[in-house]
Order: C-alpha cells, then sequence, then structure tokens
C-alpha cells in the first residue's frame, strides 16, 4: 500500500517538546520528507532524507526513522510553529508518491 | 532571489480549458523534476505527479492520470498543468515545486523532495 497515516490533531505546550508521525509500508524503503503549511501560505519543506534540515529551518526541529514510522520532533515547540504537517513519501522505482494527510499541531 | 512565480488565479466554466505556468526564478529547473500538488479548500495536500524538465518526461498519480497533462518548457524555465474539460471538482490552489532528488549509495532508491514551492494558483470552475 502506498498510504501513509498521521495523527489528525497534535497539541503542545509553548517550550516543550513534540513529535508528530507517520506510518507507512513505503517508509520501510523511501525517507520521508516534510512540510509545513501555516494558513493562508504555500507549504515549505523543513526536513527531508530523513534528518536533514534545509537551511533556514529551526535547530528545534530534528527528524528520525524507525522500520515503517518517520517522525519529526520540535524541541522547545514556538508559538510560529503552529501549522499543518504533512510527510510525503512512495516509491522511487514506480515514481508514486503520495502526502500523508496532515497533522494540526496547536501550540498552547 | 530563489523563487518560483506561478501564474494567477483563474475563474472558468465547467468544460473550459486552462493552461496554468510556474516559473523559476533564481533557480533552475534543469536537472529536475517539477511536481505539481492540489489543495482542495480545507483540505489536505495531494501529489499529483511531476515532469522532469529537461526530457518533458512525466509521471503521474493514477488519480490524475488522463484528466490533466504537464508540459515544460527548459528554454524559458517553465512548467505547465493543462486541462482540456474542467470540472467543478477541479476547484482548489495548485502548487508546483522543485523536486530534488538524493541517491542512495546503499541501494538501487532514490529519495525525492520538494525543496522551492511556489505560491499556489486557486482555480474556481463554476457556471
Amino acid at each position: 500500500s502506498s498510504e501513509l497515516t498521521q495523527d489528525p490533531a497534535v497539541s503542545v505546550a509553548l517550550g516543550a517538546t513534540v513529535t508528530i508521525t507517520c506510518q507507512g509500508d513505503s517508509l520501510n524503503n523511501d525517507y520521508a520528507s516534510w512540510y509545513q503549511q501555516r494558513p493562508g501560505q504555500a507549504p515549505k519543506m523543513v526536513m527531508f532524507d530523513v534528518d536533514m534540515r534545509p537551511s533556514g529551518i529551526p535547530r528545534r526541529f530534528s527528524g528520525s526513522r524507525s522500520g515503517n514510522v518517520a517522525s519529526l520532533t520540535i524541541t522547545g515547540a514556538q508559538a510560529e510553529d503552529e501549522a499543518d504537517y504533512y510527510c510525503h513519501s512512495g516509491d522511487s522505482k514506480s515514481y508514486q508518491y503520495v502526502f500523508g494527510p496532515g497533522t494540526k499541531l496547536t501550540v498552547l | 532571489e530563489v523563487r518560483i512565480e506561478q501564474s494567477g488565479a483563474e475563474a472558468k466554466k465547467p468544460g473550459e480549458s486552462l493552461k496554468i505556468s510556474c516559473k523559476g526564478s533564481g533557480i533552475t529547473f534543469s536537472t529536475y523534476w517539477v511536481a505539481w500538488v492540489r489543495q482542495v479548500p480545507g483540505k489536505g495536500l495531494e501529489w499529483m505527479g511531476m515532469i522532469f524538465v529537461d526530457y518533458s518526461e512525466s509521471k503521474y498519480s493514477p488519480s490524475f492520470q488522463g484528466h490533466v497533462t504537464f508540459s515544460a518548457d527548459k528554454s524559458t524555465n517553465t512548467a505547465h498543468l493543462q486541462w482540456t474539460s474542467l470540472k467543478a471538482s477541479d476547484s482548489a490552489t495548485y502548487y508546483c515545486a522543485r523536486s530534488a532528488v538524493t541517491e542512495s549509495s546503499t541501494s538501487s532508491y532514490s529519495y525525492y523532495r520538494m525543496d522551492v514551492w511556489g505560491n499556489g494558483t486557486a482555480v474556481t470552475v463554476s457556471s
């Protein structure tokens, strides 16, 4: 199956740590990338190749992988981290990819 | 400045055709794929497929195969998304994004990521 699953919503206290997960069969062979989408804005890549942060992404964002689960962790969540987060993965041999359904992160 | 410029919002009627554009500015699409992503208002992101600009080779998600067409012009660093007959259900915001690849050094797999995104083109289809 090429589907990805994510928790629909997660909340975190300001300054606390939160982990958003993404599960799917494709993750056994593929490295997920993660995208942040704030309301009214275009998505922005925040993690790729498991644990690579693009330039300009704060160090509080980190990534990991275990089996068919990819994780995005925010250590010391800030108000500006409140957004929808989507994972993306697929099969490079068939060139078929999907996004996860997204996780709405609320910073309390 | 590195950015992707997408064409402006469109309002169309069912059955009409449409072609929207995605132009790289300060970045090249050469040797990269350009992905297209749909977002219906209030819903999540949907990967539609991607086109390798140098060869205009396209890969489509089964959900969109046959209903849209990707094209690209290497000389103008531009990709296009086209419909020949729009439906009301095509109403959405469409994003393009440059898709970079990491080749695995330990397996035959490649790892794709969308590293630069356009701001989206809103398409409204209504009679």
